[in-house]
């Protein structure tokens, strides 16, 4: 069964420094998607980032980068240059069948002015 | 935010009730979600709908049911729920077709809480 892992039930981050998330999956799919989303409190999820397993670079957006290791199933998240507006929960979800997205239980990132 | 809505943002039920969650997607997507999200708890999947049709029913209870009138419109009827049900209740949606990188779109979610 595919199933989404996160470790860090919680993290803090300094303002202006940088933050790794980590996540691992299981699958035995070679073709499928990864999306990091991020839910700030009492407010909407929103998509960060998503990765397609078949490209070998990384994706990046602006601040938000991923380290995608694909024979490790891992798919971390990177946060430079942190912001107040950072601090929520973050999920990653792996893609499967044709609709189904499977979450990880959620890191809490605290962001410390 | 305004993509996809959903009302009532905050519920509160009797176990004996019945009532309904709304959820109305602007972006022209042709498959729709519900989710449930529980504290501690990695979101569950629990409808799917593709073109008005459900394409997933992620084993949940019968107290649930869905009903997706149009591509844009998605209702979650309640009845008869158990406290163990209060959560969060995310709508989603996506545009179907082609490859399966195809972001999903959320919406606030309804707060539940059954009494």
């Amino acid at each position: 069964a595919q199933t989404v892992t996160q470790s860090q039930p919680e993290m803090s981050v300094q303002e202006a420094e940088t933050v790794t998330l980590s996540c691992t999956y299981d699958t035995s799919e070679s073709d499928y998607y990864l999306f990091w989303y991020k839910q700030p409190p009492s407010r909407q999820m929103i998509l960060v980032i998503r990765q397609e397993a078949y490209k070998q670079q990384n994706a990046t957006e602006n601040r938000f980068s991923v380290n995608f290791q694909k024979a490790a199933k891992s798919f971390s998240l990177k946060i430079s240059d942190s912001q107040l507006g950072d601090a929520a929960m973050y999920f990653c979800a792996y893609r499967v069948d044709t609709n189904k997205l499977i979450f990880g239980t959620g890191t809490l990132l605290a962001v410390q002015p | 935010e305004t993509g996809v809505t959903q009302t009532p943002r905050h519920l509160v039920m009797g176990m004996t009730n019945k009532k309904s969650l709304k959820c109305e997607q602007h972006l022209g997507h042709n498959a729709m979600y519900w989710y449930k999200q529980s504290a501690k708890k990695p979101l569950e999947l629990m409808f799917v709908y593709n073109f008005k049709e459900q394409t997933e029913n992620n084993s949940v209870p019968s107290r649930f049911s869905p009903e997706c009138p149009n591509s844009s419109h998605l209702f979650l009827h309640l009845h008869t729920l158990q406290p163990e049900d209060s959560a969060l209740y995310l709508c989603a949606s996506s545009q179907e077709g082609g490859r399966r990188g195809n972001t999903q779109y959320f919406g606030p979610g309804t707060r539940l809480t059954v009494l």
